[in-house]
């Protein structure tokens, strides 16, 4: 599987904008990009996902590098309860067989100061 | 309201037993999902089934048994020869498998004494 790697920690403050980066240098052309977000002890939420061109919805912004190998999360103003375990994971077609398998790694711990 | 329903929450077993987790959704989802998590660490997938009376191995199957008899229902069956059991285990669920959200329910914790 295409590995992501991503930094072990950020800190950010309410209301401000928040960047959290993710390198997959081994992406394949049918890779998706799919964040999730987990906090303490509830099941993860996913947030967005993309394929080649950035991507927008409620939650967040998804950029994506022209070369595909990183892309950044975009949380426009950051609250309190954006504080969580964030996961950037890709979603692998292996053989023309896809069923959506999620490989989590160890995400990004986002800190949020009041 | 739809969603993932996860009963127990806490769940206590002594050494040696069989104990059987539940997972059911009401959002008419095909593929469900079987994650385990330890401290610090991401998840792991344990089991998935795409399709009613069908369902495969992911990462980490050894130890662990499930059935898929009905759309809404995936139950996962940790057994005596899982060596580690204590866990927070997830299960998800999503429209079809491939690259879809995937909706997680809020877990099941299992202690192992």
């Amino acid at each position: 599987d295409a590995k992501t790697t991503q930094p072990n920690s950020m800190e950010s403050n309410e209301e401000e904008p928040v960047h959290l980066p993710c390198n997959h240098s081994t992406i394949s052309g049918t890779d998706y990009i799919h964040w999730y977000r987990q906090l303490p002890s509830q099941g993860p939420e996913y947030v967005i996902h993309g394929l080649t061109s950035n991507v927008n919805n409620r939650m967040a912004s998804l950029a994506i590098a022209e070369d595909r190998k990183s892309s950044t999360l975009i949380l426009h103003r950051a609250t309190l309860r954006d504080a969580a375990v964030y996961y950037c994971i890709l979603t692998t077609n292996a053989g023309g067989t896809s069923y959506g398998k999620l490989t989590f790694g160890q995400g990004t711990i986002l800190t949020v100061h009041p | 309201d739809g969603g993932i329903t996860q009963s127990p929450k806490y769940l206590f077993r002594k050494e040696g037993q069989n104990v059987t987790l539940s997972c059911e959704q009401n959002l008419n989802h095909d593929a469900m999902y079987w994650y385990r998590q330890d401290p610090g660490q991401g998840l792991r997938l344990i089991y998935y089934s795409q399709i009613v009376n069908d369902f495969q191995k992911g990462d980490i199957a050894e130890g662990y048994s499930v059935s898929r008899e009905k759309k809404e229902s995936f139950p996962l069956t940790v057994t005596s020869a899982q060596k580690n059991p204590t866990a927070f285990y997830l299960c998800a669920s999503s429209p079809t498998s491939g690259n879809n959200e995937q909706f997680f329910g809020p877990g099941t914790r299992l202690t192992v004494l």
